[in-house]
């Protein structure tokens, strides 16, 4: 089983400042097989990002992703108010699937 | 719109049998895998496994094999999850979502149904 480790735990930050949350894979990931999710409290995860840099329909452009093989990084260039959440991680280049344990973005 | 559509939340005691529904609309049910997501309080998401509407080939976590079952009524486009026995420690949010991707079986999940809430308390 692949495991993801992200990085930070916890990321506090303001408005309009950039945010880097990383994304560690135990071994490689298939052809970039990397997704992205955000969750805010008392919703659903929402897709972000899928195939390690190609973004879901209707997301911002702030949002970006990059990497392969073991290092992935989410990038969310100038931070809005709406962007404060919970970030995960996700391989799918390998059974069993495998969610990391997540970037909480707070307001500083 | 593609939508999935899950079930309420249920409270049920230690031992008792649940089975919880997420119904797909806007979309060829059939043509895509249906997985299901647990989020303990608190918690962080865990894959749980995985069906074909279309011919209900099911595919589980390691982690979930023998402690839950997975099914589909590809009739009235609903994917299922079932318990036999809950513990107190089944108590989480469960949410379905549609497989997206290009490999059989493995992908990203898109849309997300809205969750239900099961809680095992004696």
């Amino acid at each position: 089983e692949i495991v993801l480790t992200q990085s930070p735990g916890t990321l506090s930050l303001s408005a309009g400042e950039r945010a880097t949350l990383s994304c560690r894979a135990s071994q490689s990931v298939s052809s970039t097989y990397l997704a992205w999710y955000q969750q805010k409290p008392g919703q659903a995860p929402r897709l972000l990002i899928y195939g390690a840099s190609s973004r879901a329909t209707g997301i911002p452009d702030r949002f970006s992703g990059s990497g392969s093989g073991t290092d992935f990084t989410l990038t969310i260039s100038r931070l809005e108010p709406e962007d404060f959440a919970v970030y995960y991680c996700q391989q799918y280049g390998t059974s069993p699937l495998t969610f990391g344990g997540g970037t909480k973005v707070e307001i500083k | 719109e593609v939508q999935l559509v899950q079930s309420g939340a249920e409270v049920k005691k230690p031992g008792e049998s649940l089975k919880i529904s997420c119904k797909g609309s806007g979309y060829s049910f059939t043509s895509y895998w249906i997985g299901w997501v647990r989020q303990m309080p608190g918690k962080g998401l865990e894959w749980m496994g995985i069906i074909k509407p279309a011919d209900s080939d099911t595919r589980y976590s390691p982690s979930f094999q023998g402690q839950v079952t997975i099914s589909a009524d590809k009739t009235i486009s609903t994917a299922y999850l079932q318990w036999s026995s809950l513990k107190a420690s089944d108590t989480a949010m469960y949410y379905c979502a549609r497989l997206l991707g290009y490999s059989f079986a493995l992908g990203w999940f898109d849309p997300w149904g809205q969750g239900t809430q099961v809680t095992v308390s004696s």
